[in-house]
């Protein structure tokens, strides 16, 4: 297997802009994770889907942001609009539930907002 | 919630020697313990876990022990190598939250060669 896979790697925009951020989970695994990254706030767990479904979004940050996953292979986080302070690496992480194990995160993609 | 802690946030050493990171968790219910390894540029990596029955378990120069009753729990590297030199995670997980680890704030561990 190919690992998790984000998509863009990396990403510049302008603020207000709309970013959208794509991942797509190892085969089989059941549970999909969204992390932020910075040297202020360290790794933030944002929202996590099992079986396609929210369970959890309470570390969302802002109305700003929001994030689907129609189906068990695609995930997308989206910021509308951006702002200077969404600047972080954004990491994808997918996982089985049972038994309980690792997570796989994905390379993450790096966003800077200008 | 579970609330993970760990120390230090820093640690240098000479190579060769032995680095040790901890971490307490608040939540008894808690029973997977990873560590994750993260080199510059990439996304946390697993390099060892424990579940709650065992005590410790070894990988050549990597230990983690567990004290449930103290609720804490410890990474061990031996012998440490300057590709050591990466920020260590740990997170605690049980089987009510699909999956979910509540991860430490990281150790910036340094092998100094």
């Amino acid at each position: 297997d190919a690992g998790v896979i984000q998509s863009p790697r990396h990403e510049v925009t302008e603020m207000g802009q709309e970013v959208t951020l794509r991942c797509k989970p190892i085969s089989g695994h059941n549970s999909l994770f969204w992390y932020r990254q910075t040297m202020m706030r360290g790794l933030e767990l944002l929202i996590y889907f099992n079986n396609n479904v929210p369970i959890d979004d309470s570390g969302m940050p802002e109305d700003r942001f929001s994030a689907k996953m129609p189906n068990a292979s695609f995930s997308t986080l989206k910021i509308q609009p951006s702002e200077p302070r969404d600047s972080a690496v954004y990491f994808c992480a997918s996982s089985w539930t049972s038994p309980l194990g690792e997570q796989f995160f994905g390379p993450g993609t790096r966003l800077t907002v200008l | 919630g579970e609330n993970v802690e760990q120390h230090p946030s820093t640690l240098s050493v000479q190579e060769g020697d032995s680095a040790v990171i901890k971490c307490t968790y608040s939540d008894s219910a808690s029973n997977y313990f990873p560590w994750y390894k993260q080199e510059l540029g990439k996304g946390p990596q697993l390099i060892i876990d424990i579940r709650s029955n065992v005590g410790e378990k070894k990988d050549q120069r990597i230990a983690v022990t567990l004290n449930k009753t103290a609720k804490h729990f410890s990474l061990h590297i031996t012998e440490t190598q300057p590709e050591d030199s990466a920020v260590y995670f740990c997170a605690a997980s049980d089987n009510t939250n699909a999956g979910k680890s509540t991860f430490g704030d990281g150790t910036t561990l340094t092998v100094k060669p």
